[in-house]
């Protein structure tokens, strides 16, 4: 069926090395895509988002790439810092959808060395 | 500015009770949503409010679920007679407007654990 869904559960990464999570997603309709970071105990924090007329866009350390083709969604962060540890998730909403209901994935984990 | 709060942080319930949340969004957002996130897993659309109206409820999962937003801000979700299966952490999140490119902001959660 449709869905939204992670290559890896889990990421360790080198404080200072770049990270980078990726996302599938099998719904060739889905036109705006979002990468969340959340923390133990927190709710879903916005961290950037793309819309299916783009190929990539950039924001403070984070960059997201979208390759429509082999529907890929991936999430660069440069310069990795302890406080980049959290699970990630990509995010997808579909124009049709009357309103802004996410569909999201399960989830990366990343953790960041020292 | 405050963010989005939900009461209780945490809820714990017996088999069978009924249980309120309660979700207060970012003032002046007039759309609310639900989710539910069980561990290990990403959230999981549960209903969507424009205003006052529910205008997608097609993620509660059974009609022991039941939300309302009767003035367009505060939003309780009701969950009747629980069971094991609905331990899980609500989340709720509001968008200024609902257009599907709105920024959705999300509180910390309601931990439920039904016993």
């Amino acid at each position: 069926g449709e869905s939204v869904g992670l290559h890896l559960p889990t990421l360790s990464v080198q404080e200072g090395d770049n990270s980078i999570i990726n996302c599938a997603y099998s719904n060739s309709a889905s036109d705006y895509f979002i990468w969340y970071k959340q923390e133990s105990g927190k709710g879903p924090q916005f961290i950037i988002d793309i819309r299916s007329n783009m190929d990539k866009r950039q924001g403070q350390r984070v960059t997201v790439l979208l390759n429509k083709t082999v529907k890929h969604l991936s999430l660069q962060i440069a310069a990795t810092q302890p406080g980049d540890s959290a699970v990630y998730f990509c995010a997808e909403n579909r124009i049709y959808n009357q309103g802004g209901k996410l569909i999201f994935g399960q989830g990366t984990e990343l953790s960041v060395k020292p | 500015g405050a963010g989005v709060s939900q009461t209780p942080s945490n809820k714990v319930t017996e088999k069978g009770k009924y249980v309120e949340l309660r979700c207060d969004p970012i003032s002046g957002h007039t759309a609310l949503y639900w989710y539910r996130q069980s561990l290990g897993q990403g959230p999981e659309f549960l209903i969507y409010f424009q205003g006052t109206g529910a205008a997608d409820d097609s993620g509660l999962p059974n009609d022991r679920f039941f939300a309302v937003r009767p003035e367009g801000s505060v939003s309780t979700l009701k969950i009747q007679r629980t069971e094991r299966g609905d331990s899980a952490v609500y989340l709720c999140a509001s968008t200024e407007s609902g257009f599907i490119t709105d920024t959705q902001y999300f509180g910390p959660g309601t931990r439920l654990t039904v016993l």
